[in-house]
């Protein structure tokens, strides 16, 4: 049911850069602040970045946020291997049928 | 520190029911509208509910309209999650989540905590 598309997986080697891409619509990133969470494997999701880029205290700055249009984008630099984890995006729809939260499909990081 | 602590998970058949409770502390409850978020074994996140803070307006995705119902008791400090009609398709953990709406528009932006989950089950 999710409505916005990430890539299932990305992986890269120690210290390298992924980016995770995540899709809407108008309806939803189009016009909402996105937010991105990251789930370490058996742990609740914790937030990593809002407002589409903006870092909460104790977040390191390898990680960043974007937005254009219909589409945001989480980076992250310097990958360390306890950034395995699970990403998702998120943001809110504001169509008749959808109106409510929305998430990403997920997105697995593997450091290789 | 704030906390969300839910309780209430368990295994129920298909058609029951069952109440989730969430119970916060570290934070003034009652200023922060309050979600439900939940993860099926293996799946992504889905959003499930959502209240605000003096509970005026009350919001439900699709998949639960009808069966599940949101509530708060600000005094207590707690979220609640009645869920009847059960179904498999509800197996899943149920996380607590509060709302931060943006400063300027009051149009929700983030979760910025979460509880630990509790796991219902649905099976027969």
């Amino acid at each position: 049911q999710s409505v916005l598309t990430q890539p299932p997986s990305v992986s890269a080697a120690p210290g390298q850069k992924v980016t995770i891409s995540c899709s809407g619509s108008s309806s939803n990133i189009g016009n909402n602040y996105v937010s991105w969470y990251q789930q370490l494997p058996g742990t609740a999701p914790k937030l990593l970045i809002y407002d589409n880029n903006k870092r909460p205290s104790g977040i390191p700055d390898r990680f960043s946020g974007s937005k254009s249009g219909t589409s945001a984008t989480l980076g992250i630099t310097g990958l360390q291997t306890g950034d395995e984890a699970d990403y998702y995006c998120g943001t809110w729809d504001s169509s008749l049928s959808a109106g409510g939260g929305v998430f990403g499909t997920g997105t697995k990081v593997t450091v290789l | 520190e704030v906390q969300l602590v839910e309780s209430g998970g368990g295994l129920v058949k298909p058609g029951g029911s069952l109440r989730l409770s969430c119970a916060a502390s570290g934070f003034t409850f009652s200023s922060y509208n309050m979600n439900w978020v939940r993860q099926a074994p293996g799946k992504g996140l889905e959003w499930v509910s959502s209240i605000s803070s003096s509970s005026s307006y009350i919001y439900y995705a699709d998949s639960v309209k009808g069966r599940f119902t949101i509530s708060r008791d600000n005094a207590k400090n707690s979220l609640y999650l009645q869920m009847n009609s059960l179904r498999a398709e509800d197996t899943a953990v149920y996380y607590c989540a509060r709302e931060i709406q943006d400063f300027w528009s009051g149009v929700p932006s983030y979760f910025d905590y979460w509880g630990q989950g509790t796991l219902v089950t649905v099976s027969s």
